[in-house]
Order: structure tokens, then sequence, then C-alpha cells
């Protein structure tokens, strides 16, 4: 079984651009949760998906952040325009119920330059 | 809220000498402890975790944490490591309802030949 997987796994776009990221779940799972860490800094809850629906985005760091998960599937996490200090790692995670076992991808690394 | 404090940034450790990373975290409410390890280039792989029972936990590669309620602290500990233990280390919390995260800015553990 595919564990979490995301897309893409570097990427290194200028201050200003757009970036997506994509996070596809392991099938199945209803729980979709993205984090991040940047500069080293500890790893920070953004949101919390339950299907399509946003069940927690206190995490979101401002506007220029936006996710989604339409189908209740795949997520995006579109950052627009990126700034310097959105380099870092993205993860993404996935659970069966909101409380079950979290499986976390690869991390998507985001240089802002 | 939930906080969680990792005190050492820098591990150097000595390959077949044993480790101790301190993990100290706050909470107003009851929370399931966890250890995550990222190899380099690599996503978060779960160590161990604390849900309830024995203070002593054992997890995969060889480490074990212990939970104590009193000084709020899930030290991870080996007893002789390996250059393969090379790695960054996070403690985090959850609470029992939600997958909610709150992560430690991470220890990283750099074991020398």
């Amino acid at each position: 079984e595919a564990g979490v997987t995301q897309f893409p796994s570097h990427s290194v776009i200028e201050k200003g651009q757009t970036v997506t990221l994509r996070c596809d779940p392991i099938s199945g799972h209803d729980n979709l949760y993205w984090y991040r860490r940047v500069m080293g800094k500890e790893i920070k809850f953004l949101l919390h998906f339950v299907k399509e629906s946003k069940q927690d985005e206190s995490g979101m760091p401002n506007n220029r952040f936006l996710a989604e998960r339409t189908g209740g599937t795949y997520s995006t996490l579109k950052v627009q325009p990126a700034e310097l200090e959105d380099s870092g790692v993205y993860f993404c995670a996935s659970s069966q119920g909101p409380s079950d076992t979290i499986y976390f991808g690869e991390g998507s690394w985001l240089t802002v330059v | 809220a939930q906080s969680v404090t990792q005190l050492d940034s820098q591990v150097p450790v000595f390959e077949e000498a044993p480790v101790e990373l301190r993990c100290n975290y706050s909470s107003s409410v009851s929370v399931y402890l966890f250890w995550y390890v990222q190899y380099p280039n690599q996503g978060l792989q779960l160590l161990l975790k604390y849900l309830s029972g024995s203070t002593l936990v054992k997890g995969i590669n060889g480490f074990e944490a212990e939970f104590n309620k009193s000084q709020t602290s899930f030290h991870l500990r080996k007893p002789s490591v390996h250059i393969s233990d090379t790695a960054e280390y996070f403690c985090a919390v959850r609470t029992y309802n939600f997958n909610k995260f709150y992560f430690g800015s991470g220890t990283k553990l750099n074991v020398k030949p």
C-alpha cells in the first residue's frame, strides 16, 4: 500500500512567484494534515481536513496560503506570492480517523530566493 | 495550550556511547507523547510513542523513552549509538482527540566514529 506522497520533493522559486504543493494521502484516509518547518524551527501545524472540509486551519500563517482538498482525496497547498520566510519543509500527513495513527509524507522542500 | 521544549539543539556523541535526548512538555490537558526521527533527506518516521500503561516505552532501532508525569518529561535514550543513528530527533505531544501535534524544535544527533 502506498504511503503519503508529496510532490514536488524540492522546489526553488523566486520571491513573488507562486508554488503549489500536492499531497496524496493514504487511500481511505479521511483526515489530512499540513505541517511545516521553517528556518530550522519547530514543525508547526498548519491545518486539518476531514474529507473536503477544513476542520481546523488555525495554523495557517496568512492569506498568502491557500489549501484545498477537492473531492476529499488529494490536497494542494498554494503559496502566492511566496516570500523568503516561506522557505522550509512542508509535511503532509493523513490518518483514517482524527485520533488514529498518523502517517507523514517525506515532505516538500521549498526554497524561496 | 501545549508546548514542547527540547533542551539540546545538537548532541555530539561517539559511536557505541550512550545518549539521552531531553524533552520537556507543558500542557493543560493530558496528552500522548511521541518521538519522531528525520534522517538526512527523508521524511518523519515514528520512533516510539506513549499512550498509556508502562512509563518505559521501547521503540525501533533500540531506542527507549521514559514518561515522567511529575517532571513533565519524556527523555529519549539509547545505550549504544551507531553511526546510522545520525539524524534529527523531534519530541511531540498531541491531545487525545485529534492529531494536532506540537513539536519541539528538534535535536540533531551527530554520531562520530
